[in-house]
């Protein structure tokens, strides 16, 4: 069965500084998406930024990049120049075509220090 | 604001009872998912609907139940209620398009806070 792993319950980043965050899945699937989403304190769910499988490429969205390692099945998630808004939870997803099933992982609680 | 609207935003009630969650998707979305987040947990997947089909189900409980109207509008019943079922209760809906190049972002809702007491 395909799994998510966020093995870090929660994170600490000085403002300003870089901070990444681990995620780990597993699949024997060939086509599907991993997603990062933001909850901040408000519960609201956010799409940070997306990845489709087949792109070697890894996205980028303004301070948020993923570094996508396909065959070690490691998704992570590098926020830059840390914000006290983007204190959150963060969740790593997955979605695959073929069962359409989304999974996320536990999150990880990011805490921003002035 | 995601687009998409879920009714109510906060539910009290008692153990045993039977609650009626509801979630308007976005417009155009033709797929919607249902979660449960308690307090402190990740998001657990319940159901998914596909044009009024049931699409994909995860670990939803036989007292939990969902549909998709022919409006696309989605409700999760929730019966026999007990203490555990406290959480908060997201709706998400997404396009699903099979070609390769879609992505697929799901857009969630800003959930039902169920407490039973």
């Amino acid at each position: 069965a395909q799994t998510v792993t966020q093995s870090q319950p929660e994170m600490s980043v000085q403002e300003a500084e870089t901070v990444t965050l681990s995620c780990t899945y597993d699949t024997s699937e060939s086509d599907y998406y991993l997603f990062w989403y933001k909850q901040p304190p408000s519960r609201q769910m956010i799409l940070v930024i997306r990845q489709e499988a087949y792109k070697q490429q890894n996205a980028t969205e303004n301070r948020f990049s993923v570094n996508f390692q396909k065959a070690a099945k490691s998704f992570s998630l590098k926020i830059s120049d840390s914000q006290l808004g983007d204190a959150a939870m963060y969740f790593c997803a997955y979605w695959e075509e073929r069962t359409y099933k989304y999974i996320f992982g536990t999150g990880t609680r990011l805490k921003v220090l002035a | 604001d995601s687009g998409v609207t879920q009714t109510p935003k906060h539910l009290i009630t008692a153990t045993g009872q039977r609650v009626t969650l509801r979630c308007s998707p976005r417009s155009g979305d033709l797929s919607v998912y249902w979660y449960q987040q308690s307090l402190d947990q990740g998001l657990q997947f319940l159901i998914q609907y596909y044009n009024g089909e049931e699409r994909a189900k995860g670990n939803i409980l036989e007292r939990f139940s969902a549909q998709q109207f022919p409006d696309l509008h989605s409700e999760l019943n929730l019966s026999s209620l007990e203490l555990g079922d406290s959480a908060l209760y997201f709706c998400a809906s997404s396009v699903v398009d099979q070609a390769h190049s879609s992505y697929n972002e799901q857009f969630f809702g800003p959930g039902t806070r169920l407490t039973v007491l």
